[in-house]
């Protein structure tokens, strides 16, 4: 038990739709990172945000975007959803500068697209 | 950019030892990191070493780094069934955001 949660844990979607996945941090993080793990594949950074603030975007388009509220929980926003945005998404919680076992991973939201 | 490799299935009998390995590209990587993810969960770390270092012990894990050859290494020993999963090494970049680039992962099959 990490104490990340992340919800939905399964979802359905059809291709052009908007879907807002959620995370709550453990307490006392102040960092969120969200991943993207397509089959088969390792998680790829999708961003970070501290202090409720955008602290680093991997490559992926203005379409994702996430947001971070007070109590640090998490969300992330697709639009325009494509098929290829079918994967597990990861939500990591840490305390920036922590040491590396202070972060912990949620169980992560299976989205699938059709 | 960062590029983190790793085979991509592993097969040992139980009781044996595995060994899974991973080459990387970024040599500014300050932290090097193994994680266990089992069907349907999300990933669960289980061991890290610091780019200074070459060994580090924790119970039955060994981490070897080979920092000349970015390479990096993950020995289980005595392996169990329960150790049947997919395991993945990832490289920390501690640029912009501490941000991980993991590998493909490795399916390590445990077989009695």
């Amino acid at each position: 038990e990490t104490g990340v949660t992340q919800s939905p844990t399964h979802l359905i979607k059809t291709r052009g739709q908007q879907v807002t996945l959620r995370c709550s941090s453990q307490s006392g993080h102040n960092t969120v990172s969200w991943y993207q793990q397509a089959l088969g594949q390792g998680p790829q950074f999708i961003f970070q945000y501290y202090r409720e603030e955008e602290n680093g975007r991997g490559n992926f388009p203005p379409r994702f975007s996430g947001l971070q509220f007070p109590n640090y929980s998490s969300e992330l926003n697709v639009n325009a959803l494509e098929l290829d945005d079918s994967a597990l998404y990861l939500c990591a919680s840490s305390y920036l500068g922590a040491p590396p076992e202070e972060a912990f991973f949620g169980q992560g939201t299976r989205l699938t697209v059709v | 950019g960062e590029d983190v490799e790793q085979s991509l299935f592993l097969s040992v009998r139980e009781g044996d030892s595995s060994v899974i390995n991973c080459t990387y590209t970024d040599s500014s990587s300050t932290y090097l990191y193994w994680y266990k993810q089992e069907p349907g969960a999300g990933l669960q770390l289980l061991t890290y070493i610091f780019s200074n270092m070459d060994m580090k012990q924790d119970q039955r894990l060994t981490v070897l780094l080979n920092k000349k050859d970015k390479h990096l290494s993950l020995r289980i020993a005595d392996t169990q069934t329960g150790d049947s999963a997919i395991y993945f090494c990832a490289e920390m970049d501690t640029g912009t955001a501490s941000k991980l680039t993991f590998g493909t992962g490795t399916r390590l099959q445990v077989t009695l």
